[in-house]
């Protein structure tokens, strides 16, 4: 079975402010997991994803991840947050499908 | 690539009346994935196919909801009888994990309104 927990609903920070999006996870096996953004009234955009390899992730829009085994977490990170990264964060295991949650809401003020 | 593109972007129907939402994936991509997303449930998956066949309807909340992939470009998703309660942004993506564990890409949603 492959799940993920968001244990926040909403984030919020200043712009400028270092920005962090919690995830955990609980799979059997190899886990791969992926983060995904939505903005307003658009579509959900594929930002990185874990396979195998290196722990630290790099994706889109300057944002990363760093995969835990040890505390089976995959937290998204990105060092200086911007107003335009306000928007809906989804963190989700793959397992030929993806399994969504609600994801966490993002809102940085400038 | 013109990316997932989903027709129509926005519909408002009548509760009873059926309702067709269109998508056509990126080419080549062997998967195809319907999803709901409401304020109350989040993003649920509804169906996926590989290769034009359904592999997962778990998702499908009633005998209302059909979805059909007659091609490898082209799958629909209707709603006979619709109710208000369907009313929801419809997304499909579409990924080719054939090479690999690949990303789906996702289309632009239609947001379905039943009165």
């Amino acid at each position: 079975a492959q799940s993920v927990a968001q244990p926040e609903d909403q984030v919020n920070v200043a712009e400028g402010n270092p920005l962090t999006v919690k995830c955990t996870y609980s799979v059997s096996g190899n886990p791969y997991l992926f983060w995904y953004v939505q903005y307003p009234n658009r579509g959900l955009q594929f930002l990185l994803k874990y396979i195998t390899g290196d722990n630290l992730v790099k994706g889109s829009y300057g944002f990363e991840a760093e995969f835990n085994k040890s505390q089976t977490s995959f937290h998204l990170k990105k060092p200086s947050a911007l107003v335009s990264d306000s928007a809906l964060y989804f963190c989700a295991p793959y397992d030929y499908k993806l399994s969504f949650g609600a994801g966490t809401t993002v809102t940085v003020r400038a | 690539d013109a990316g997932v593109i989903q027709s129509p972007r926005h519909e408002v129907t009548e509760m009873g009346q059926e309702v067709t939402l269109r998508c056509k994936p990126i080419s080549g991509h062997d998967y195809l994935f319907w999803y709901r997303q409401t304020m109350m449930r989040g993003l649920e998956l509804l169906i996926y196919f590989n290769n034009n066949v359904p592999i997962d309807d778990s998702g499908m909340p009633e005998d209302r909801f059909s979805a059909k992939m007659p091609n490898a470009s082209f799958s629909t998703l209707k709603i006979q009888p619709s109710e208000p309660r369907d009313s929801a942004v419809y997304f499909c993506a579409s990924s080719s994990p054939g090479r690999g564990v690949n990303e789906q890409f996702f289309g632009p949603g239609t947001r379905l309104t039943v009165l």
